[in-house]
């Protein structure tokens, strides 16, 4: 099966810096590739969502890169705010059927 | 502003109690997740359902879990007996097609 790993596990920035988190997956079968954050108390909500037919995807402040050739894809937030802090999940799926494969999630904050 | 509606919020309750969650996905989405967050493992995947039906319940301790779908209004989630090991978040998730999924706000169950 898909095996997704994200770092890093915790991120502390700058507001108004970058914020960078890494994802690999596995499964060279793996053709989406959705972000998902979580405020506290919360349940996750997809912020942006890639797939194997396109290599970057930009919304406002947030982009994905995917790389299938090197099995790894990237969410990039540019002039961070604090109400960016969240904990962040990437995820796989090779479509039809299979399921979302999630990463454990990255733990972002940004300092004032 | 339709979305996932979970109920209860919070549930805490002696080992061996049986527990009941449900989750009243969006209407109009005909696949629904069954989710399992804690700190050690993550979001592991309990079930999911497509038109109401089954698709795969392999995430699920089979003893003692047990996923339904009554109608399109209604899933549930129930685990008899509990144990303290079941203490985790438990979301419910449903959407429009297999890869974007609408996540709840969770169910947070303690068992003592």
């Amino acid at each position: 099966g898909e095996n997704v790993e994200q770092h890093p596990s915790t991120l502390s920035v700058q507001e108004g810096d970058s914020a960078v988190i890494k994802c690999t997956y596995s499964d060279s079968a793996s053709n989406y590739f959705p972000w998902y954050k979580q405020e506290l108390g919360k349940g996750p909500q997809l912020i942006i969502d890639i797939r194997s037919n396109v290599g970057e995807k930009k919304d406002q402040r947030i982009a994905v890169t995917l790389n299938k050739t090197a099995k790894h894809f990237s969410l990039h937030i540019t002039e961070t705010q604090p109400e960016d802090s969240a904990v962040y999940f990437c995820a796989a799926s090779s479509g039809g059927y299979q399921k979302v494969t999630f990463g454990i999630g990255t733990k972002l904050q940004v300092i004032p | 502003d339709a979305r996932v509606t979970q109920t209860p919020r919070h549930k805490v309750t002696e080992m061996g109690q049986e527990v009941t969650m449900r989750c009243q996905p969006i209407l109009g989405h005909n696949t629904v997740f069954w989710y399992r967050q804690t700190m050690m493992q993550g979001l592991e995947l309990l079930a999911y359902f497509r038109n109401r039906a089954p698709l795969d319940d392999s995430g699920m301790p089979k003893d003692r879990f047990s996923a339904e779908m009554p109608d399109a209004t209604l899933a549930t989630l129930k685990i008899q007996p509990s144990e303290p090991r079941d203490s985790a978040v438990y979301f419910c998730a449903s959407g429009p097609n297999w890869h974007e999924q609408f996540f709840g706000p969770g169910t947070r169950l303690t068992v003592l």
